[in-house]
């Protein structure tokens, strides 16, 4: 099986432009989280999705959203960013239910300059 | 709020020998699951091993092997004959079982783990 897929690896972007990440999860998860990762900061939950429906939701501004297609497949866009935006970002997918593991993707590394 | 604490930035061990990895976390939850998650320069995330609270048998996994402290609120990774591709740095994560089912982890700041040889 495949694991979790994330595009693009590396990116770099300027400040106050929009960016999306993508994550494709293993075949037959519908659970699909989303995480930033930062030297100072460390490892940060930004939201989760479950069928389609966000399920939870960390402690980030409102430029930070995403979303689930039908396919469990998963975006996440980041408007007008700021150079504290930098990190790396990574998903993880689950099955579903409370005793499944989470399975974590390479993550995108973005720059913002 | 729940918060999960490593003490130790980094350590260092001999190939072959033993190390601990400390984890502290503090929740008013009695139900919620642990986990000790591996990040090598790859930057995925590898499960290591986890525990449930409600169990009180230590979680073991081959080499690695947990010491799951429920009353002191403690989770220590225990990695036996170390081997050059456990260096990574290693997150403590935990993650409470709540009714709507969310899988969110809440992760430590890691210990940057090396061996040498």
């Amino acid at each position: 099986k495949a694991g979790v897929t994330q595009t693009p690896r590396y990116l770099i972007k300027t400040r106050g432009q929009q960016v999306t990440l993508s994550c494709s999860p293993i075949s037959g998860h519908r659970s699909v989280s989303w995480y930033q990762q930062t030297p100072g900061q460390g490892l940060q939950f930004l939201f989760e999705y479950f069928s389609e429906t966000q399920r939870n939701k960390g402690n980030f501004p409102g430029r930070f959203s995403g979303r689930q297609f039908s396919n469990s497949r998963s975006e996440m866009n980041v408007s007008t960013l700021e150079l504290g935006d930098s990190a790396l970002y990574l998903c993880a997918s689950s099955p579903t239910g409370l005793h499944s593991p989470l399975h974590f993707g390479n993550g995108t590394r973005l720059t913002v300059t | 709020a729940q918060t999960v604490t490593q003490s130790q930035p980094e350590m260092s061990v001999q190939e072959a020998e033993t190390v601990t990895l400390s984890c502290t976390y503090d929740t008013s939850e009695s139900d919620y699951y642990l986990f000790w998650y591996k990040q090598p320069p790859s930057r995925q995330m590898i499960l290591v091993i986890r525990q449930e609270a409600y169990k009180q048998q230590n979680a073991t996994e081959n080499r690695f092997s947990v010491n799951f402290q429920k009353a002191a609120k403690s989770f220590s990774l225990k990695i036996s004959d170390s081997q050059l591709g456990d260096a990574a740095m290693y997150f403590c994560a935990y993650r409470p079982i709540t009714q709507g089912g969310s899988e969110k982890l809440v992760f430590g700041k890691g210990t940057k783990l090396t061996v040498n040889p």
